[in-house]
């Protein structure tokens, strides 16, 4: 089983639609959550990070959380073309504080919107 | 604006040349870690540095090192690159505490011939 699993994909969307990206983990002691977009040729762009259970929203974003399922998703509101990219998980196992941890990134899936 | 940068943006080297490639920061972050992404795969941790201590992975081929001469800026080495090795090189920064959120340089695409 590898430590973060995403579904490549191709997701395809249509614009304006609600895609929805997920990510589970393995590691039970992870404790911070990452969503990276990576367009084609560049480095990874951070979206947003969780690490409270729950639901966080940023914009058209919103994170979800579910550390009893070891489970992690986004969700993008009202697609447009230009969110067409690789979304990768990142998963960080060590806590908030003073300490701090690597982080472990899914294999990431491709989104696609199209107008 | 601060930043994290990597030089040169594209690199051609050829088999069994060393190279260095360079990265940069102006975030003052403690953390600086190194990556290897090949094409369709998920960034590969190679090793980082907190603040001067250097930690490498386990599976990071010998022929890999690198220098923190300063906070910062931090080189990769190649000692003698094999057409394996062509893939983007990405440099990430971060503070070293909280949710410890890495912030990736624009990478470096090393080409092999």
């Amino acid at each position: 089983q590898k430590e973060v699993e995403q579904n490549s994909g191709p997701l395809s969307v249509p614009e304006g639609a609600i895609a929805s990206l997920n990510c589970t983990y393995s590691d039970r002691g992870s404790q911070s959550f990452f969503w990276y977009r990576q367009y084609s040729g560049k480095s990874p762009e951070l979206i947003m990070f969780i690490y409270s259970n729950g639901d966080k929203e940023d914009g058209r974003f919103t994170a979800q959380l579910n550390k009893a399922s070891q489970y992690v998703s986004l969700l993008i509101r009202d697609s447009q073309p230009s969110d067409s990219a690789t979304y990768l998980c990142a998963v960080n196992r060590n806590a908030g504080g003073t300490s701090y941890g690597k982080l472990t990134f899914g294999q990431g899936t491709i989104l696609t919107v199209h107008p | 604006d601060a930043m994290v940068i990597q030089n040169p943006r594209y690199q051609v080297t050829q088999f069994g040349k060393p190279v260095t490639l360079s990265c940069s920061q102006t975030l003052n972050h403690n953390v600086m870690y190194w990556y290897q992404q090949k094409s369709s795969q998920a960034p590969k941790l190679l090793f980082h540095y907190y603040d001067k201590d250097f930690n490498n992975e386990a599976d990071t081929p010998d022929n890999f090192q690198s220098r923190r001469p300063n906070t910062s800026f931090c080189f990769l080495d190649i000692r003698s690159p094999g057409l394996g090795d062509a893939a983007m090189y990405l440099c990430a920064t971060s503070r070293g505490q909280g949710p410890d959120t890495q912030y990736f340089g624009p990478g470096t695409r090393l080409t092999v011939l």
